[in-house]
């Protein structure tokens, strides 16, 4: 069964510097998603991206924050300085369809970043 | 704006008990709802989701009932079992969004033997 895959599973970086984390989405799907989840609170949406722009973000997604599909499979999220409160599980999601608003989103296994 | 609680947890059950976890929304429209669970040290995974009033989504035994008079998509279970432990997500995808879920806070189902 086709699934989405994330990489690294765990990072762990000092504050300031800049990462990227990484996601492979369902081949065929068009809609791709990325997700947070601070430790104890709600999975929050960051933002959607769909035929190489960005569809909607989220008050989070702000200027530190980037996403890029850098070629026919990758998804990446870049946060360029990070600071302790970015500390979250990040999930990756992706969908076949979407603005149809209907279509069940496939999530990744999640990225654990630590920012010290 | 939209939004999704769902009850408190922990949830601590014996193996075959019955189980409800209850989930109620707050939407403008039509939204689609849907439940998720995390299994320890897992991504999310789709349970079940229901598209419309009165659906009814079902998979490996849980269920729930898409109720747009109560606003509410509990979750039931039957019998639970040990491998049911995991942390259970209700979430909403609006009928007027682009495309994000909202998501309620997770309530933790332990089952034990």
């Amino acid at each position: 069964e086709p699934e989405v895959t994330q990489t690294p599973s765990h990072q762990v970086t000092q504050m300031g510097q800049e990462v990227i984390l990484r996601c492979v989405p369902i081949s065929n799907h068009l809609y791709f998603y990325w997700y947070r989840q601070i430790l104890g609170q709600k999975v929050e949406f960051l933002v959607s991206f769909y035929n190489n722009e960005i569809s909607e973000k989220s008050e989070i997604f702000d200027d530190q924050f980037s996403v890029e599909r850098p070629d026919g499979s990758n998804f990446t999220l870049k946060i360029r300085s990070t600071k302790l409160e970015d500390s979250a599980m990040y999930f990756c999601a992706s969908s076949e369809y979407g603005l149809a608003g209907q279509e069940t989103q496939y999530f990744g296994p999640g990225t654990r970043l630590l920012v010290l | 704006g939209d939004s999704v609680t769902q009850m408190e947890g922990p949830v601590t059950l014996s193996e075959e008990a019955f189980l409800t976890i209850n989930c109620t929304y707050t939407a403008t429209g039509y939204p689609s709802l849907f439940w998720y669970v995390q299994y320890p040290g897992e991504g999310l995974q789709l349970l079940l989701k229901a598209t419309k009033a009165d659906d009814k989504g079902s998979n490996k035994g849980f269920e729930a009932t898409y109720r747009k008079e109560t606003t509410s998509f509990h979750l039931e279970k039957g019998s639970v079992q040990v491998s049911d432990s995991a942390v259970y997500f209700c979430a909403l995808l609006g009928g007027g969004s682009q495309g994000n879920l909202i998501f309620g806070k997770g309530t933790k189902l332990s089952v034990k033997p």
